[in-house]
Order: structure tokens, then C-alpha cells, then sequence
């Protein structure tokens, strides 16, 4: 199974700040790699999918990167409704797997 | 517009069963593989079980290996999951989900809005 590891678990910041969100695999992956965001109450929301591309409707301050076994989510600058869980999710092997999540939350 | 609806959920006994359903609207049924997705209170998501667009594969994760079946009628529309054996960790919120492409690993862009599951004496 590949775990995926995501740091860090809280990440404190205001609006407009840019927010950097890791995802390390136990193994590589190439570049099957989505993020997700869920807000309390919610069903969570594709972001990025194959690790850097866009989900449709998903804004330009979101952005994918890193293949093999290291990723990362940047917002560029926070907006009010960015305050919210993600999650990655690999779809290279399975089980498809996620990571325990990164808590992005109002400084 | 693609819509996916949860139901089915509730509370139910140690060793219990319980048969969840999702039915969906706004795109062709038969032509996407669809899954099941959970998340425990408090906790992350956790992939379940995920059915080809023509029923001939099945994958499960190996918590629910044995206990649970992922089936689907074309007919109507409608995903199921069902649960044998249920346990105490098998409590958590059940959602639905539709990949956004017909690729059967594709990342989910639809979902439902869950059904909760307790399983408890």
C-alpha cells in the first residue's frame, strides 16, 4: 500500500498569505496524484488532479506540483473560503490511498 | 447537472447489515466506474470499494475485504454498497463518488453529499 504523508498537519495563516501544502509518497507515483479541499459539513471538492493540473471551475491561486514522490499544493494568496482541510490522493496503485490532511486555518 | 444521493445509512448493531444506495442523475451512468468513499467522525477520507462502468471489475480496500459488495444497476441508475459484519470502525459517513473521467482510477469531481453509518450497541 503507498502511504502518503502530508505535513504539515496545521498550517496557521491570514488571508492574502501564501499557504504550501506537502504531499510525500512512500513510493513513486509518477504524476498520479490528486488534491482535494473539504470544509466542515461537506463533501470535499477535486482541486488539482495528475498533480498539477486544474480542476474545472477550481481558481488560478490554486496550483499542483512535483512528480515521483514529492508534491505540493500552493494557493497563492488566501482568500477567506480557502480556510479548510486537504487532502491528497494517489491513484497510481491500489488501493487508492489518501493522506491524513493539512488543516489550512485563520492566524 | 450531475447530481449523486446517498441513502441508506443509520444505525445498526455490531455484526449487523446495512445496504447503501446511491442514486445518480446529469451524466451517462453506464459509461463511469463509481465508488465509495468514507470518513470516519473526525478523521480523513478513506477510499472503500470501486466498480467498473460494466460491473467486470471490482476493488476493495482490505478493511471491508469480505464483508462488503460493491454492485450497480444500469437500469436504474443506482450504485450500491453492501455491508455485512459491520464493526464500531466502520462508523463514518458514506459518500458516493463520480471520477471525472471514464478512466476507473480517475480522481473524483462529484460527489454526494454522504450518508452516515453508526455501528453501535
Amino acid at each position: 500500500e503507498i502511504v502518503l504523508t502530508q505535513s504539515p498537519a496545521t498550517l496557521s495563516l491570514s488571508p492574502g498569505e501564501r499557504a504550501t501544502l506537502s504531499c510525500r509518497a512512500s513510493q513513486s507515483i509518477s504524476s498520479h496524484l490528486a488534491w482535494y479541499q473539504q470544509k466542515p459539513g461537506q463533501a470535499p471538492r477535486l482541486l488539482i488532479y495528475d498533480a498539477s493540473n486544474r480542476a474545472t471551475g477550481i481558481p488560478a491561486r490554486f496550483s499542483g506540483s512535483g512528480s515521483g514522490t514529492d508534491f505540493t499544493l500552493t494557493i497563492s494568496s488566501l482568500e477567506p473560503e480557502d480556510f479548510a482541510v486537504y487532502y491528497c490522493q494517489q491513484r497510481s496503485n491500489w488501493p487508492l490511498t489518501f493522506g491524513g490532511g493539512t488543516k489550512v486555518e485563520i492566524k | 447537472e450531475v447530481q449523486l444521493e446517498e441513502s441508506g445509512g443509520g444505525l445498526v448493531q455490531p455484526g449487523g447489515s446495512l445496504r447503501l444506495s446511491c442514486a445518480v442523475s446529469g451524466f451517462t451512468f453506464s459509461s463511469y466506474a463509481l465508488s465509495w468513499v468514507r470518513q470516519a467522525p473526525g478523521k480523513g477520507l478513506e477510499w472503500v470499494s470501486t466498480m467498473s462502468a460494466t460491473s467486470s471489475t471490482t476493488y476493495y480496500a482490505d478493511s471491508v475485504k469480505g464483508r462488503f459488495t460493491i454492485s450497480r444497476d444500469n437500469s436504474k441508475n443506482t450504485l450500491y454498497l453492501q455491508m455485512n459484519s459491520l464493526r464500531a470502525e466502520d462508523t463514518a459517513v458514506y459518500y458516493c463518488a463520480k471520477p471525472h473521467r471514464t478512466t476507473v482510477t480517475t480522481p473524483w469531481d462529484y460527489w454526494g453529499q454522504g450518508t452516515l453509518v453508526t455501528v453501535s450497541s
